[in-house]
């Protein structure tokens, strides 16, 4: 059964705009959460991360938020830039190093 | 600072060989892992290692075999490829406690 889940697999949005993307997690154990972004032939890249005595945390136009007792997070990005297009992991970890990946989704942002 | 290098980035297969995916990082990482990327499954981890001769099973291990003979290597062996093993195949290595930094990834497709 999947641990972490992003249930969207595709987002557009205009430029300038706000994108939200969401993951859902299962267990409760979980205490450490991070966002990473592929782009095509690349590895993923660390983005952002958030430990669960947070509910919020900022780098720039992004920002992550952190709800354990809906075990939800989500990244938001403002203003979304082209730049931005990539696919965003969300990655759950918890009492040790392994890191699990959500599916990830494929953000598209507009000019 | 090469960071976390992968060998090959591309490789063919016929069913049934065998070959050694490399990873090398010089940061001097105490957490190695492998994963693979396959659409719409997101990135899933075959096997990590915490340490020079220390090594588990993650999510997808059959079919793979791993060693950790030094602190910078961690060779992913594929003992009998099949076709289901075609995928993209990243390496990650990290501090304990700090994020994962991935290489850029070996394209593999087994015939």
């Amino acid at each position: 059964d999947q641990q972490v889940k992003q249930n969207s697999p595709s987002l557009s949005v205009q430029e300038g705009r706000i994108s939200i993307l969401n993951c859902d997690y299962t267990n409760s154990m979980f205490d450490y959460f991070l966002w990473y972004k592929k782009y095509p032939a690349e590895g993923p890249t660390f983005l952002i991360s958030i430990s669960s005595i947070k509910d919020k945390n900022e780098d720039g136009r992004f920002t992550v938020f952190l709800n354990k007792s809906a075990k939800h997070l989500s990244l938001h990005i403002v203003p979304s830039q082209p730049g931005d297009s990539a696919v965003y992991f969300c990655a759950v970890q918890g009492g040790s190093e392994k890191l699990v990946f959500g599916k990830g989704t494929k953000l598209t942002v507009n000019p | 600072n090469a960071g976390v290098t992968q060998t090959p980035k591309f490789q063919v297969l016929k069913t049934g060989q065998s070959m050694t995916l490399q990873c090398a990082q010089d940061m001097n990482h105490e957490y190695m892992s492998w994963y693979r990327q396959d659409p719409g499954m997101g990135l899933r981890l075959i096997h990590y290692s915490v340490g020079a001769g220390i090594t588990d099973q993650g999510e997808v291990p059959n079919g793979y075999n791993v060693s950790r003979s030094t602190t910078e290597d961690f060779p992913l062996r594929l003992l009998s490829a099949a076709p289901s093993q075609t995928s993209v195949y990243f390496c990650a290595s990290s501090r304990f406690g700090e994020k994962l930094f991935f290489g850029s990834g070996t394209q593999l497709s087994v015939l």
